[in-house]
């Protein structure tokens, strides 16, 4: 157990639905990530949380919206998404920003959310 | 975490022996690079990290080397046991926190 968890574990959702993954972590920690894997691609950045401001979208489509309410959650909505869009989706937590110069970049990852859209 | 579909170069090794994993970046900007092992059925786990003012880095059983001269990054497992067996990858960090991350390389284990 890394001490992040992600809720569901396994998502089948249609096209028109609309959905939240939820992601939570007790550590402490003030940045937060959400993460794509696909099955044919490398890892993809998605958004990053510092202290609950965003601080990166690399260029998602705003099927996905993120929302990080307090340091601790963070959560990624999910509406109208597309058949591609099918991937293991992670969330991951560290100290501060992976990055920061000197700083406690170690990120802990959740277990991930599989999603199928139909 | 299952790669299902992806076409992952494999290295297979014996029990005891050590092994070694490189991944070339692209990025000459890049200033911080991680190395992660991600299991069956769980999330990436941080393995080790470096920085580019560095060029070597130990951890237990495991030893990052950095080469700016030609992007490449290799991590070395020491006396490789067969739970090391996952997909390991790197990621590399550059300018305004980008991260790019590798496809992986799978780690076979034999006893």
């Amino acid at each position: 157990e890394t001490g992040v968890t992600q809720t569901p574990r396994h998502l089948v959702m249609g096209m028109t639905n609309k959905k939240s993954l939820k992601c939570e972590q007790h550590l402490g920690h003030n940045a937060m990530y959400w993460y794509k894997q696909s099955a044919k691609k490398p890892l993809e950045l998605m958004f990053v949380y510092n202290f609950k401001e965003q601080t990166e979208n690399n260029s998602v489509p705003s099927r996905f919206s993120p929302e990080c309410p307090n340091s601790s959650h963070l959560f990624l909505h999910l509406h109208t998404l597309q058949p591609e869009d099918s991937a293991l989706y992670l969330c991951a937590s560290s100290q501060e920003p992976a990055g920061l110069a000197g700083g406690r970049n170690e990120q802990f990852f959740g277990p991930g959310t599989r999603l199928t859209v139909l | 975490g299952e790669s299902v579909g992806l076409h992952l170069p494999t290295l297979s090794v014996q029990e005891g022996d050590n092994s070694i994993i490189n991944c070339a970046y692209s990025n000459s900007a890049s200033d911080y690079f991680i190395w992660y092992k991600q299991e069956s059925g769980k999330g990436p786990q941080f393995i080790i990290d470096i920085r580019s003012n560095m060029d070597k880095r130990q951890g237990q059983r495991v030893t990052v080397l950095l080469n700016k001269t030609v992007k490449h990054l290799s991590l070395q497992i020491a006396a490789t046991q067969p739970g090391d067996s996952a997909v390991y990858f790197c990621a590399e960090v550059g300018d305004f926190n980008k991260f790019y991350f590798g496809s992986g390389t799978k780690l076979n284990v034999k006893p």
